[in-house]
């Protein structure tokens, strides 16, 4: 169980807006900021989004990032095949002194 | 380039201990805080232990408190994993990552990955 919570599943056609939503609680995205991961098949997990809505270099900005109160969403506008991967969420937080991750979504491209 | 490193993971037994290091290069590694991340088989993604640039501020998951240990060595360029007391829910490949910032709390993002080192707790 984990603390931050995913849907396990989204999907969506190329070229369509899919949104993952990220819940979780006043101890940790209510008070700190939320990052994203993406990871493709047999690869190590990559950096997709940082304090909320920021994206690193190289990341397109397709890629968008939102929070609101405990909860955050990551959207995925022109949806590509290549962006068929596991998508994870993580936040500091205060009360475990930990960092948590959401269970992970896997996004199928139709 | 930044390159992470994992090495020493392997096959235990349970109740066995095992050494992870991680090597780091291409960047001024003790300007960073670093961590552990495992994934156990066909699983999600679980923070095992973090630790500040110097080694002020060290973090743990609580199903790893009391048995692992994280230290640094900034003059060595790289990370550790003590482990002890292993159990086969231990069993997970171990990701080494950079933070994007110094600290320890609020974890700005790990903005660097190595390829992980697999450990395998069976008898």
């Amino acid at each position: 169980q984990s603390v931050l919570t995913q849907p396990p599943s989204a999907s969506g056609t190329p070229g369509q807006r899919v949104t993952i939503s990220c819940s979780g609680s006043s101890s940790n995205i209510g008070s700190n900021t939320v990052n994203w991961y993406q990871q493709l098949p047999g690869t190590a997990p990559k950096l997709l989004i940082y304090s909320n809505n920021q994206r690193p270099s190289g990341v397109p900005d397709r890629f968008s990032g939102s929070k609101s109160g405990t909860s955050a969403s990551l959207a995925i506008s022109g949806l590509q095949s290549e962006d068929e991967a596991d998508y994870y969420c993580a936040a500091w937080d205060d009360s475990l002194n930990a960092v948590v991750f959401g269970g992970g979504t896997k996004l199928t491209v139709l | 380039e930044v390159q992470l490193v994992e090495s020493g993971g392997g096959l235990v037994q349970p109740g066995r201990s095992l050494r992870l290091s991680c090597a780091a290069s291409g960047f001024t590694f003790d300007d960073y805080a670093m961590h552990w991340v495992r994934q156990a088989p066909g699983k999600g993604l679980e923070w095992v232990s973090g630790i500040s640039w110097n080694s002020g501020s060290i973090g743990y998951a609580d199903s790893v408190k009391g048995r692992f240990t994280i230290s640094r060595d900034n003059a060595k360029n790289s990370l550790y994993l003590q482990m002890n007391s292993l159990r086969a829910e231990d069993t997970a490949l171990y990701y080494c990552a950079k933070d994007r910032l110094p600290r320890l709390r609020g974890a700005a993002g790990f903005d660097y990955w190595g390829q992980g080192t697999l450990v395998t707790v069976s008898s």
